[in-house]
């Protein structure tokens, strides 16, 4: 079965600094996705970041980056010039393609952008 | 944004009493999905739907029960609620895109008293 690991329950930086959250997963398959999702105080939850596990170049969308490392089977965020509005829950997922259609997710990292 | 809404938002129920969640999707989205966001758990997937009258179990479907009769619309069914359901409840969705990417509802948030 897949696992999804967020080891940061939480963190908390300064504004304007950079923050890397972890998340490491586990699966014998080759062919999947990876996915960062932000759940701010309103509740909503908003797609981040997407890493297609066949592409070695790591995603990258304005000021979120990934590290994606296939082999160790770790996909951490990075956030530059974290601002206020940064400030979610974190959630990293998990879904293989062509076979299994459940999306597995990680516990998140609950992170604070201190003005 | 998808259109995926999900009824009611929020609701008190007591233990013992049945409870239906209903999502709703307009994007003709083949597969549908309900978690259970609880403290120190992050998002557990309940049950899943992969097609009209086709669905699967999750990691934590005990005392849960859905049903998709049409493609827009899936139900959450507590037969029986106790206070351990207390929870605040997601519905998503996507399509047959490759991109893999979730749509969430709102949420609802569900007390068991």
């Amino acid at each position: 079965a897949q696992t999804v690991t967020q080891s940061q329950p939480e963190m908390s930086v300064q504004e304007a600094e950079t923050v890397t959250l972890s998340c490491t997963y586990d699966t014998s398959e080759n062919n999947y996705y990876l996915f960062w999702y932000k759940q701010p105080p309103s509740r909503q939850m908003i797609l981040v970041i997407r890493q297609e596990a066949y592409k070695q170049q790591n995603a990258t969308e304005n000021r979120f980056s990934v590290n994606f490392q296939k082999a160790a089977k770790s996909f951490s965020l990075k956030i530059s010039d974290s601002q206020l509005g940064d400030t979610a829950m974190y959630f990293c997922a998990f879904i293989l393609m062509n076979r299994d259609d459940k999306i597995i997710f990680g516990k998140g990292t609950r992170l604070h952008i201190l003005p | 944004d998808a259109g995926i809404t999900q009824s009611p938002r929020h609701k008190v129920t007591e233990t013992g009493t049945p409870v239906t969640l209903r999502c709703h999707q307009t994007e003709n989205h083949r597969y549908m999905y309900w978690y259970r966001q609880d403290p120190g758990h992050g998002l557990r997937l309940i049950h899943y739907s992969y097609g009209v009258k086709d669905t699967d179990k999750g990691e934590v479907s005990d005392g849960y029960s859905v049903s998709r009769s049409k493609t827009e619309d899936f139900l959450l069914t507590l037969e029986s609620a106790t206070s351990s359901q207390t929870s605040v409840y997601f519905c998503a969705s996507r399509g047959l895109s490759e991109t893999g990417e979730l749509f969430f509802g709102e949420g609802s948030r569900l007390t068991v008293l």
